[in-house]
């Protein structure tokens, strides 16, 4: 059974431009959410979708947005990307309460 | 609203020594807790899951604790090994949502 699948692995953008993340989930899971793992500021939680329905969304600015599609892969849309947008970016599928999680993409803003 | 603090931040322990991390949250109404493994700039591997009406699980040489009255959790890894060197983390999800709060991780380091 496939894990979850986060593409691409590694980016680098810069100051200004909009970048898209994708994540796949384990077959079955109807709920994805984002996260963001910076060295300082830990795992902070960014929104979660089921049904492709936004359920929940963190404490992030509004350049930050997702969609979930029907077949339940999510993307992950951030706009006027700054400095401070570098970081690791985990995708979870849940099921059951349990969460699983891709490898990241580590997004770089130059 | 739910914290999540995780003592100590980084440990360094010799081969083959029992050791504890720990896991304390401030509102005991949780859902679930879970214990990751992130190995360097990687994502999360799920070790254990600890349902709010369970007290434990166990898995090999892991096992994890869940006390919600006093809103603590403990893992504990017996006959550590080198390859258990990573950053461990608990994560606590709500009642009600599947918003996931995370500690800042425990980074263990085994001594060969």
């Amino acid at each position: 059974k496939a894990g979850v699948t986060q593409t691409p692995r590694y980016l680098i953008k810069t100051r200004g431009q909009q970048v898209t993340l994708s994540c796949s989930p384990i077959s079955g899971h109807r709920s994805v959410s984002w996260y963001q793992q910076t060295p300082g500021q830990g795992l902070q939680f960014l929104f979660e979708y089921f049904s492709e329905t936004q359920r929940n969304k963190g404490n992030f600015p509004g350049r930050f947005s997702g969609r979930q599609f029907s077949n339940s892969r999510s993307e992950m849309n951030v706009s006027t990307l700054e400095l401070g947008d570098s970081a690791l970016y985990l995708c979870a599928s849940s099921l059951g309460g349990e969460a699983f999680f891709g490898q990241g993409t580590r997004l770089t803003v130059v | 609203k739910q914290e999540v603090t995780q003592i100590p931040a980084a440990l360094s322990v010799p081969e083959g020594e029992n050791l504890v991390l720990n896991c304390s949250f401030t509102d005991s109404a949780i859902y679930n807790l879970q214990w990751f493994r992130q190995d360097p700039g990687k994502g999360l591997t799920s070790l254990l899951l600890i349902q709010s009406s369970q007290r434990e699980q166990t898995s090999g040489r892991l096992n994890a604790s869940l006390d919600k009255s006093s809103g603590r959790s403990t893992l504990y890894i017996a006959a550590s090994q080198p390859g258990d060197s990573a950053t461990y983390l608990c994560a606590v999800k709500g009642p009600s949502a599947d918003k996931i709060i995370f500690g800042k991780g425990t980074r263990l380091h085994i001594l060969p």
